[in-house]
């Protein structure tokens, strides 16, 4: 069955310092990969997507991950944390069927919560 | 792209009332239409998806139900709210098979039952 595992319910990191947001996921085929941001009491902004083009990614607001097919992991990364990063991350699978296309399943992770220590 | 819009953003209702929740998406056609749940402190729970008019899985048994009377509109129902409806309900859309996109949100909407 498909699934996605974010490994960290709260991550706190100081301003300027670097994010670590981890993402594992299960699925038969290549799977499309996205990271999501959801502010409080906010719809949801994608941040990043992968599919099956370049395995690393870089999105919006100086985040970017990196897919990696070997770990089934595609984690979210950002070299220094602003205040503004503070915020819930989600990542979802979008499983790919056996021909190529995408199915009609989007799979969300629980969600981290990121704070950010002035 | 696409532009869902979700109304309304906060709803008080009492146990029993009725529910509809409105969708509806610009920009595209033919997407692929969900009905999220995030409960507090808890991830997003898919409730419903819809691949065309009038088709509609559930994920999970409970109190809602879901329709899709034209392409681009999906409404969440219910007869008669239970507390436990309770949460922030997400409307999204994608477009699946080979034309593969993100997911669009809807702006949500804050339910509580009392």
């Amino acid at each position: 069955a498909q699934s996605v595992t974010q490994l960290d319910s709260h991550v706190s990191v100081s301003e300027g310092t670097p994010v670590l947001l981890r993402c594992n996921y299960s699925s038969s085929y290549s799977p499309s990969l996205f990271w999501y941001v959801q502010h409080p009491n906010k719809g949801l902004q994608l941040l990043l997507k992968y599919t099956s083009a370049a395995t690393l990614v870089k999105g919006i607001n100086g985040f970017e991950a990196e897919f990696k097919k070997s770990e089934t992991s595609f984690h979210l990364t950002k070299p220094s944390a602003h205040m503004s990063d503070a915020a819930e991350y989600f990542c979802v699978v979008c499983p790919t069927s056996n021909y190529g296309g995408a199915t009609n399943k989007l799979i969300f992770g629980t969600g981290t919560l990121l704070a950010v220590q002035p | 792209s696409q532009t869902i819009h979700q109304w309304p953003a906060t709803l008080v209702q009492p146990v029993g009332s009725p529910l509809s929740l409105e969708c509806t998406v610009e920009g595209t056609s033919n997407p692929n239409l969900y009905w999220y749940r995030q409960a507090a402190g808890r991830g997003l729970q898919l409730l419903f998806y819809s691949v065309g008019i009038g088709q509609i899985s559930s994920e999970v048994p409970q109190n809602l139900s879901a329709s899709r009377p034209q392409d681009r509109q999906f409404i969440l129902s219910s007869k008669k709210l239970l507390l436990s409806d309770s949460g922030f309900y997400l409307c999204a859309s994608h477009l699946g098979g080979l034309r593969n996109t993100e997911a669009f949100f809807g702006q949500g909407t804050r339910l509580t039952v009392v």
